[in-house]
């Protein structure tokens, strides 16, 4: 089955905000709001930062935030911090009890 | 957080089978679903499917369907993740997840069993 589509890279200097899609189909991202997004450093097991499109975990930094429009997801970081420098995943709930994840998209903080 | 507590490193030749285990607390396998995620080397994490310990039944991404088996056994707390013939291409790291119950969302996740199959 077809990846959601995320950019592959997304670069920002400390402090500013950058903005990450992650683009999907009716049968996924457009018609359900069961949008999540990962972050993953490496060696380490990924981490849930967003879910349901906008809520955050507790514990989340409140720098991280999404929103979805149409069949498109996107995750916010605002304030860059070094440590935010890791990979990024969306995934999303498709069409027959199942999940798909997006490609990735590596984030460098500059 | 619960800790998800899985079985360690494997190397394993073409053709072998394999069954790699994930262990949790009575809590996780009543309120969760428990799922199965792929990283292949360097490459993206892809979801393979998932079970429903209280009901046993198992839904797979069409990608793997018929390709491993996801089970999980609720009265000693473990989830399983295996395959009859193993090829090179299973090669990755294999991460156990949970998810509420009744949600999409992955909330938790093992430390990853890595897979390597080689000749």
């Amino acid at each position: 089955q077809s990846a959601l589509t995320q950019p592959a890279s997304v670069s920002g200097s400390p402090g500013q905000s950058i903005t990450i899609s992650c683009t999907g189909t009716s049968s996924d991202i457009g018609g359900y709001s069961y949008v999540s997004w990962y972050q993953q450093h490496p060696g380490k097991a990924p981490k849930l930062i967003i879910y349901d499109v906008s809520n955050r975990p507790s514990g989340v930094s409140n720098r991280f935030s999404g929103s979805k429009s149409g069949n498109t997801a996107s995750l916010t970081i605002s304030g860059l911090q070094a440590e935010d420098e890791a990979d990024y995943y969306c995934n999303s709930y498709r069409t027959s009890s199942t999940l798909v994840f997006g490609g990735g998209t590596k984030l460098t903080v500059l | 957080e619960e800790q998800l507590v899985q079985s360690g490193a494997e190397v394993k030749k073409p053709g072998e089978s394999l069954k790699i285990s994930c262990k949790g607390s009575e809590h996780t396998f009543t309120f969760n679903w428990i799922g199965w995620v792929r990283q292949m080397p360097g490459k993206g994490l892809e979801w393979m499917g998932i079970t429903y310990p209280s009901s046993s039944e198992s839904r797979y991404s069409p990608s793997f369907q018929g390709q491993v088996t996801i089970s999980a056994d609720k009265s000693i707390r473990t989830a399983y993740l295996q395959w009859s013939s193993l090829k090179a291409s299973d090669t990755a790291m294999y991460y156990c997840v949970t998810l509420p119950s009744f949600t999409w969302r992955v909330d938790n996740w093992g430390q990853g069993t890595l897979v390597t199959v080689s000749s």
